[in-house]
C-alpha cells in the first residue's frame, strides 16, 4: 500500500497559471519534504515542514510556497509557473526517530507550457 | 560549500558485481544515505551508514569512511532490474538532506 500519495501524477498548466501539487501520506510522520528533480540531477529541498514549523531553503524562489493543513498533508503551490519550473516534484516524509530514512512519493511531473 | 559527487553513469553485466562510489564535502554529516531511484520514479532507501564499516543487506552492501568522506555501495549478482539509478545522500544536520546526482547504472545481459 501507497503510503506517500502525491497527486497528480502529471500535471500539465500554462505559463503564469498557478498550479497546486499535493501529497498525503499515512505514516504519521512529523517531518515532510518538498524536493525539485530536474532530468539527472539531484533532488533539489525546496522546503521541509517540522510539524507545523515551515523551514524555507535560501534559495527557494519566492514564487514557491507551501502550505500544511494537519499531520497527513502537504501542498506545493507554484503561483506563476515559469519554463524552468518544468521538473518532477518529490514529497517526501520522515519520522523524527531511528535512522531518519526519507519516503517518497511517486512524485508530480510538472509541464509548463 | 556542500559537494557530493558520483559517476554519472556506470555499466556492468548480469551476474556481476559493481562498485559504485560516492565521496562528499558538507558542513556537518550525521549519516549516509543509499537511494534506488528507477526512470521516473521515487527514490526508494537502500542503504544507511554513520559510522565507519560496511553494511551488509542481501544483495547490496554499503561502506563508510567518515575521515575520507567515501562511501560505496556494492551490488552483487546483478540482475535486469537493477537498472536504475542510485543516489548518494549526506544528511548533514537538522532535516536537511544533501542529495548526489545519481548514478545511472546500465545493466546488460
Amino acid at each position: 500500500d501507497a503510503m506517500v500519495i502525491q497527486n497528480p501524477r502529471y500535471q500539465v498548466t500554462q505559463f503564469g497559471k498557478p498550479v497546486t501539487l499535493s501529497c498525503s501520506q499515512t505514516l504519521n510522520h512529523n517531518v515532510m519534504y518538498w524536493y525539485q528533480q530536474k532530468s539527472s540531477q539531484a533532488p533539489k529541498l525546496l522546503f521541509h515542514y517540522y510539524d507545523k514549523d515551515f523551514n524555507n531553503e535560501a534559495d527557494t524562489p519566492d514564487n514557491f510556497q507551501s502550505r500544511r493543513p494537519n499531520t497527513s498533508f502537504c501542498f506545493l503551490d507554484i503561483r506563476s509557473p515559469g519554463l524552468g519550473d518544468a521538473a518532477m516534484y518529490l514529497c517526501a516524509t520522515q519520522s523524527t526517530g531511528g535512522k531518519n530514512i526519507q519516503y517518497f512519493g511517486a512524485g508530480t511531473r510538472l509541464s509548463v507550457l | 560549500g556542500q559537494n557530493i559527487d558520483q559517476p554519472t553513469e556506470m555499466t556492468a553485466t548480469e551476474g556481476a558485481i559493481v562498485q559504485i562510489n560516492c565521496t562528499y564535502q558538507t558542513s556537518g554529516f550525521n549519516g549516509l544515505f543509499w537511494y534506488q531511484q528507477h526512470a521516473g520514479e521515487a527514490p526508494t532507501f537502500l542503504s544507511y551508514n554513520v559510522l565507519d564499516g560496511l553494511e551488509e543487506k542481501g544483495r547490496f552492501s554499503s561502506f563508510l569512511s567518515r575521515s575520507k568522506g567515501y562511501s560505496y555501495l556494492l551490488l552483487k549478482e546483478l540482475q535486469m532490474k537493477d537498472s536504475a539509478s542510485y543516489l548518494c545522500a549526506v544528511k548533514t544536520g537538522g532535516f536537511k538532506t544533501i542529495f548526489g546526482a545519481g548514478t545511472r547504472l546500465f545493466v546488460k545481459a
